[in-house]
């Protein structure tokens, strides 16, 4: 069974602050692990992936994560954020590519 | 190129009736894939298609059901709708069903059972 946890359901951050969101996954075989972002009212936007390869995969808008097998993890990271990064954030794990199974997300605020 | 387009963007159904969605897949994609997102959740699987052939579903009743046409859009259908149907619906194409291929969303459909 394939599965991903996201810790925090809510995050806040400063404006220029490091940006930690955390996944976990689950799954009986080396996945294939995403992360995406929603705005409001709109669909999702991939971030970043990890397919295989170099483990840590750097996406857009800044963002990062890197894939830690010994942890089953795969952590969101951002150096500095930013107003426009106030979003929902998901983290997404497939095994086949026909069906990815996404966690509860994470709402990201920025303070300014 | 054309993105993934999904209509109607807002939809008000009473429980029972039957409502169908569509999707337009990005130029050059041949594969759909279908999502409901419950407010406050993440978005959960429905089913795959792929050259018209259903590839994988998720756990969804049979009372949800789809199509995928030569052009490769999509419709959902959805019959005897529940007020636990309320959701959002999206809609990704990409080039395959691998998953090193990128899926680009649609901004969905909110459907609303009253």
């Amino acid at each position: 069974a394939q599965s991903v946890t996201q810790l925090g359901s809510h995050v806040s951050v400063s404006e220029g602050a490091l940006v930690l969101l955390r996944c976990n996954y689950s799954s009986s075989v080396p996945p294939y692990l995403f992360w995406y972002v929603q705005y409001p009212n709109q669909g999702l936007q991939l971030l970043l992936k990890y397919t295989t390869g170099a483990t840590l995969v750097k996406g857009i808008n800044g963002f990062e994560a890197e894939f830690k097998k010994s942890e089953t993890s795969f952590h969101l990271t951002k150096p500095s954020a930013h107003m426009s990064d106030a979003a929902e954030y998901f983290c997404a794990v497939t095994k086949t590519g026909n069906q990815f199974y996404f966690g509860t997300g994470t709402s990201l605020t920025v303070i300014p | 190129e054309t993105g993934v387009t999904q209509s109607p963007t807002h939809l008000i159904k009473t429980r029972g009736q039957q409502v169908t969605l569509r999707c337009s897949s990005q130029s050059g994609h041949n594969t759909v894939s279908w999502y409901q997102q419950a407010l406050g959740q993440g978005p959960q699987f429905i089913f795959q298609y792929y050259r018209e052939e259903e590839n994988g579903r998720g756990n969804f009743p049979p009372r949800f059901s789809g199509l995928q046409f030569p052009n490769y859009s999509s419709e959902l259908n959805v019959n005897a709708l529940e007020l636990d149907d309320s959701a959002l619906y999206l809609c990704a194409s990409s080039s395959s069903g691998q998953p090193n291929t990128e899926a680009f969303f649609g901004q969905g459909t909110r459907l609303t059972v009253v």
